[in-house]
């Protein structure tokens, strides 16, 4: 297996609603990335985790938040978001926590935020 | 600052045309350099990378990219360019000094007319 899979692949969600973004792999890798892709614009990053750890918040607003159940999944808990965080999250793994390994991406899930 | 340069936002070529697209980036004694493309509403898919070794590194579909760290360049190179590959290719850097994080470039369209 070398696919990093993401669910669901679209979400609407209103303001005042809860939803998480989930991210899986089995590739053995221990560190997972989740960034934020807008229109026309490159990946940003978001969170990394590392062997299961959160090692960088890249100052994400609070409404968003990271989950490493183990070392194959990844969540992303959303609450309370607003329209300007509608953007295709993008999750990804690699074997170590530096970009030396080069990163595996999954598909992306498209968000909406009505 | 650091910085991932990829000077043409959008080119066009003729299909069976050779292609070549730049990237720059700003320092890094032995930066460790990548080449992703993204198809629309896709993932990002990784094309080639270079640690160390050789500077011409061969990589998926037929894709090429030269390492020149005189000129702190990643130009992606391909002879003949087939209508599948009209996507967004990103240039993407990383190592210690980037933190150990990915650093994108902001991405060139590549349009292939018949």
């Amino acid at each position: 297996d070398t696919e990093v899979t993401q669910t669901p692949k679209h979400l609407v969600m209103g303001m005042t609603n809860k939803k998480s973004l989930k991210c899986e792999q089995h590739m053995g890798h221990r560190a997972m990335y989740w960034y934020k892709q807008k229109a026309k614009k490159p990946p940003e990053l978001m969170f990394v985790y590392s062997y299961e750890k959160l090692s960088i918040n890249e100052s994400v607003p609070s409404r968003f938040s990271p989950e490493c159940p183990n070392s194959s999944l990844l969540n992303l808990h959303l609450h309370a978001l607003q329209p300007e965080d509608s953007a295709l999250y993008l999750c990804a793994s690699s074997q170590r926590p530096t970009s030396a390994s080069g990163y595996t991406f999954g598909s992306g899930t498209r968000l909406t935020v009505v | 600052a650091q910085s991932v340069t990829q000077p043409d936002i959008h080119i066009t070529v003729s299909e069976g045309a050779s292609l070549e697209l730049r990237c720059n980036y700003s320092y890094g004694a032995t930066p460790y350099l990548f080449w992703y493309v993204q198809s629309p509403g896709q993932g990002l898919q990784l094309l080639l990378k270079y640690f160390s070794g050789d500077t011409l590194v061969q990589g998926i579909k037929g894709f090429e990219a030269e390492f020149k760290r005189s000129q702190s360049s990643f130009n992606l190179r391909k002879p003949s360019v087939h209508w599948s590959d009209a996507a967004e290719y990103f240039c993407a850097v990383g190592g210690a000094e980037y933190g150990n994080k990915l650093v994108f470039g902001a991405g060139t369209i590549l349009r292939v007319k018949s």
